[in-house]
């Protein structure tokens, strides 16, 4: 099983501020046929299911705020929010898709300084 | 609208069995895969079980394999587990997911509001 592992486990930024969040990958995530990154980033919101933030490792999902950005590639990947919100507080999830099982993070919970 | 609702939760003693329900609506059911997620209290999450959008293959994580069972009905537009020698550590939510795409190979774009299993005498 390819194992995930999220840096760090809980974060405290200011309002406004940058929220970077690691996650590793105990292999390779890409796929040379396509160069795609086998890579998602869940935000989970107290007392709700998770939603798809990004995939691809890049891409937004549809109706996502562009701070959000996802980068990386093969092994090592970030999800940035570059000003965070009062309403970004949640717990970020990835999630490699590349191989079953689909196996998540451990979870990064982001909170306000 | 896409929706995906679960029922079937309970609390159930340990070794019993109990069956999950996703009533799914707003997409073409047969054409995507399904899987069940499961979210211990107060802990992450965990991929528990999938399915193809046929039906034909299915995937179980080493810890319910043997135990659980995934299976889809078309007519009734509804995604099934069955468990089976329940114990206290498949205590959780479980959340029925859809794919975002038609490989087999993709991210959950839906998520239900999930239904609780307790297992405890």
């Amino acid at each position: 099983d390819i194992v995930m592992t999220q840096s760090p486990d809980s974060l405290a930024v200011s309002l406004g501020e940058r929220a970077t969040i690691n996650c590793k990958s105990s292999q390779s995530v890409l796929y040379s046929s396509n160069n795609k990154n086998y890579l998602a980033w869940y935000q989970q919101k107290p007392g709700q299911p998770p939603k798809l933030l990004i995939f691809w490792a890049s891409t937004r999902e549809s109706g996502v705020p562009d701070r959000f950005s996802g980068g990386g590639s093969e092994t090592d990947f970030t999800l940035t929010i570059s000003s965070l919100q009062a309403e970004d507080v949640a717990i970020y999830y990835c999630q490699q898709y590349y191989s079953s099982p689909y196996t998540f993070g451990q979870g990064t919970k982001l909170e306000i300084k | 609208d896409v929706q995906l609702v679960e029922s079937g939760g309970d609390l159930i003693q340990p070794g019993g069995s109990l069956r999950l329900s996703c009533e799914a609506s707003g997409f073409s059911f047969s054409s995507y895969a399904l899987s069940w997620v499961r979210q211990a209290p107060g802990k992450g999450l965990e991929w528990v079980s999938g399915i193809s959008g046929s039906g034909g293959s299915t995937y179980y994580a080493d810890s319910v394999k043997g135990r659980f069972s995934i299976s889809r009905d078309k007519s009734k537009n509804t995604l099934y587990l069955q468990m089976t020698s329940l114990r206290a550590e498949d205590t959780a939510v479980y959340y029925c997911t859809k794919e975002r795409g038609f490989s087999g190979y993709d991210p959950y774009d839906y998520w239900g509001q999930g239904t609780l299993v307790t297992v405890s005498s």
